[in-house]
């Protein structure tokens, strides 16, 4: 079974400051990688995904994320942050060919300061 | 709105009621997926569908705990003599083809029914 971990549960941030939220997880064959974002009052979005190829995926408004293999990783980056990234973000990994149910981390809320 | 909905978005209930909620997916995706967040933690997998046939079922679904998705199209999700530990949202997600890799495995996301087991 897979397993995902997210290192930070709570981030601050001031406007213009980079971020990156750490992901990690566990399995092991062939996955699929996900970030999603939940904005206040707001269901869960799609980020980025990741299924193949090039290894630096490029999401929706500024967001990127890395699949680095060897250190069964893919951590989310923006290099400036907004007030209205104030969110709640989680990554997720789904096994290939095996009814792509989502297995999530634990969430990474973040707060940026105007 | 064409994204996927769920029916009530609150429910607030008293131990040992039956509660159903319902969700209905995008009408071209034919895999359905029912996830439970608590609060503080990130989604975890219930059960999905594919068309009619239920097709996986965690660990987590209890047998007080039954989905259904008759026609192929919307699903209900029923839990029986609701306990406290029950209180969470309930998130519905759905998805077009038969998922593997590539464009189609985005799931997406229902805004939730949020249950309240008193």
């Amino acid at each position: 079974a897979q397993s995902v971990s997210q290192h930070n549960h709570h981030v601050i941030l001031s406007e213009a400051a980079s971020l990156e939220l750490g992901c990690n997880y566990s399995y092991g064959g062939t996955v699929n990688l996900f970030w999603y974002v939940q904005y206040p009052g707001q269901h869960l979005q799609l980020l980025l995904k990741y299924f193949s190829g090039d290894p630096l995926v490029k999401g929706i408004k500024g967001f990127e994320a890395e699949f680095i293999k060897s250190k069964f990783s893919f951590n989310l980056r923006k290099p400036s942050v907004q007030w209205s990234d104030t969110a709640e973000y989680f990554c997720a990994v789904n096994a290939r060919n095996a009814g792509n149910m989502l297995t999530f981390g634990g969430g990474t809320r973040l707060m940026v300061k105007p | 709105d064409t994204g996927v909905s769920q029916n009530p978005r609150h429910k607030i209930t008293k131990r040992g009621q039956n509660v159903t909620f319902r969700c209905d997916p995008i009408s071209e995706h034919n895999r359905l997926y029912w996830y439970r967040q608590t609060l503080g933690q990130g989604p975890e997998f219930l059960t999905y569908f594919q068309n009619e046939a239920q097709l996986e079922k965690s660990r987590l679904l209890s047998d007080r705990f039954s989905a259904e998705r008759p026609k192929g199209s919307f699903s209900t999700l029923e839990i029986q003599r609701t306990e406290q530990g029950d209180s969470a949202m309930y998130l519905c997600a759905s998805i077009t083809g038969t998922g593997g890799q590539g464009p189609n495995n985005e799931q997406f996301f229902g805004p939730g029914t949020r249950l309240t087991v008193l």
